[in-house]
């Protein structure tokens, strides 16, 4: 059962325009939520994180956003650039360490020059 | 530099083979982790060992085995029971819930 669902398996955005990535959860326990960003061949890295005491975080172009009532979180990039092309996965977690962590199926993220 | 290293980047297992991912890392986590990656899907949890000489199962734990008789080594074995093995194999360290992640291991299967 799929506790962590990112629904749009691609998204294409052009350069300097904004990507809004979603992901939604089903687990109310989830209290922290993570996005990673990863290149073909490559692991993924750590981009962005949110603690569910908050709504908002933002580093630099990179905001994400957490509706509890709602389990959504989104990922905007703002502006988008060509090397933002990847797939980002979002993932949940709930207590502490990583063994409790959830990933999403991730959304292949294109941008276009 | 501190990070983690996986070798080989490829690696081929004939039937009935036993093959040994490698995973190192320089960061002084105590956890580690392996994932495995399937086309389409997200990350799946292997094992993971929080300390030396301990190691749990996660989700997808059949068909394989690890050690941990070092801090800084978590070596994955695919066994020959593991009846679908090709995948792109990651190994992570963590610290709290973040992880570092390897540039990871394609296994494929002859």
């Amino acid at each position: 059962d799929q506790q962590v669902k990112q629904n749009s398996p691609s998204l294409s955005v052009q350069e300097g325009r904004i990507s809004i990535l979603n992901c939604d959860y089903t687990n109310s326990m989830f209290d922290y939520f993570l996005w990673y960003k990863k290149y073909p061949a490559e692991g993924p890295t750590f981009l962005i994180s949110i603690s569910s005491i908050k709504d908002k975080n933002e580093d630099g172009r990179f905001t994400v956003f957490l509706n509890k009532s709602a389990k959504h979180l989104s990922l905007h990039i703002v502006p988008s650039q060509p090397g933002d092309s990847a797939v980002y996965f979002c993932a949940a977690s709930w207590g502490t360490g990583a063994n409790n962590l959830f990933f999403g199926t991730g959304t292949r993220l294109t941008v276009i020059p | 530099d501190g990070g983690i290293t996986q070798s080989p980047k490829y690696l081929f297992r004939k039937e009935g083979q036993n093959v040994t991912l490698s995973c190192e890392q320089n960061l002084n986590h105590d956890a580690m982790y392996w994932y495995r990656q399937d086309p389409g899907q997200g990350l799946r949890l292997i094992y993971y060992s929080q300390i030396v000489n301990d190691f749990q199962k996660g989700d997808i734990a059949e068909g394989y085995s690890v050690s941990r008789e070092k801090k800084e080594s978590f070596p994955l074995t695919v066994t020959s029971a593991q009846k679908n093995p090709t995948a792109f194999y990651l190994c992570a360290s963590s610290l709290n819930e973040k992880l570092f992640f390897g540039s990871g291991t394609q296994l494929s299967v002859l």
